[in-house]
């Protein structure tokens, strides 16, 4: 069974940092990997999606990497701002497609 | 639409009462989930439509739990005799494909479901 676990569970930084989101997974046959934001009381917002086969995307400030092998991925925010002050979540797919395992999420605030 | 659609946005019924929740994908898109999300909780796979093929209904909790797709567009999450624990917020999201590139999932808003 797929476990999704993100660290840390709650982040604070000022405005202009740069900063890093962790997701590990314990299952490395993943069909795809995407982040996610939720703001309070929303839906998910897609931000960023890395097919099996690729090591890294990139959106704007956003970056993700995907080491399959170590069952890993970051999402990398530059230059951080207030509006960047949401939950973020992870969720991978298995190999048979269909439903995602998603990791509990990552809060982060960001201080002007 | 340009987005995916549910309804209604916030849904208080009655223990033991029956509701529908609905969730009108993206148009085009050929794969469908039903996602719930409770208090202080991560998201919890509920439900998989992926075209003319048979669901994956392996997360449905329990057999008061069904859902539909008609014409491959329009879902249903249907929750019979609902209990207290069925409170929560209800994600549906679609993407293009099932498999193969296409398969960023978009998330509509959720209904949020209050059992009193």
């Amino acid at each position: 069974k797929q476990e999704v676990t993100q660290i840390p569970a709650a982040l604070s930084v000022p405005e202009g940092e740069n900063l890093v989101l962790n997701c590990s997974f314990t299952d490395s046959a993943i069909y795809n990997l995407q982040w996610f934001r939720q703001d309070p009381g929303k839906g998910l917002t897609s931000l960023l999606l890395i097919q099996s086969s690729q090591r890294e995307q990139t959106s704007g400030r956003l970056n993700a990497s995907l080491d399959k092998s170590s069952g890993r991925s970051t999402l990398y925010i530059a230059a951080s701002q207030p509006g960047d002050s949401a939950t973020y979540l992870c969720a991978v797919k298995g190999t048979n497609a269909g439903k995602s395992t998603f990791g509990d999420g990552t809060t982060l605030t960001v201080k002007p | 639409g340009a987005g995916v659609s549910q309804s209604p946005s916030n849904k208080v019924t009655e223990k033991g009462k029956d509701v529908e929740l609905r969730c009108d994908p993206i148009s085009g898109h050929t794969a469908l989930y039903w996602y719930r999300q409770s208090l202080g909780q991560g998201l919890e796979f509920l439900i998989y439509f992926q075209g003319n093929s048979a669901p994956d209904k392996s997360g449905l909790p329990s057999d008061r739990f069904s859902a539909e797709r008609t014409g491959g567009s329009v879902s249903t999450l249907t929750i019979q005799r609902t209990q207290q624990e069925d409170s929560a917020v209800y994600l549906c999201a679609s993407s293009l494909a099932g498999t193969g590139r296409y398969t960023e999932a978009f998330f509509g808003q959720g209904t949020r479901l209050t059992v009193v």
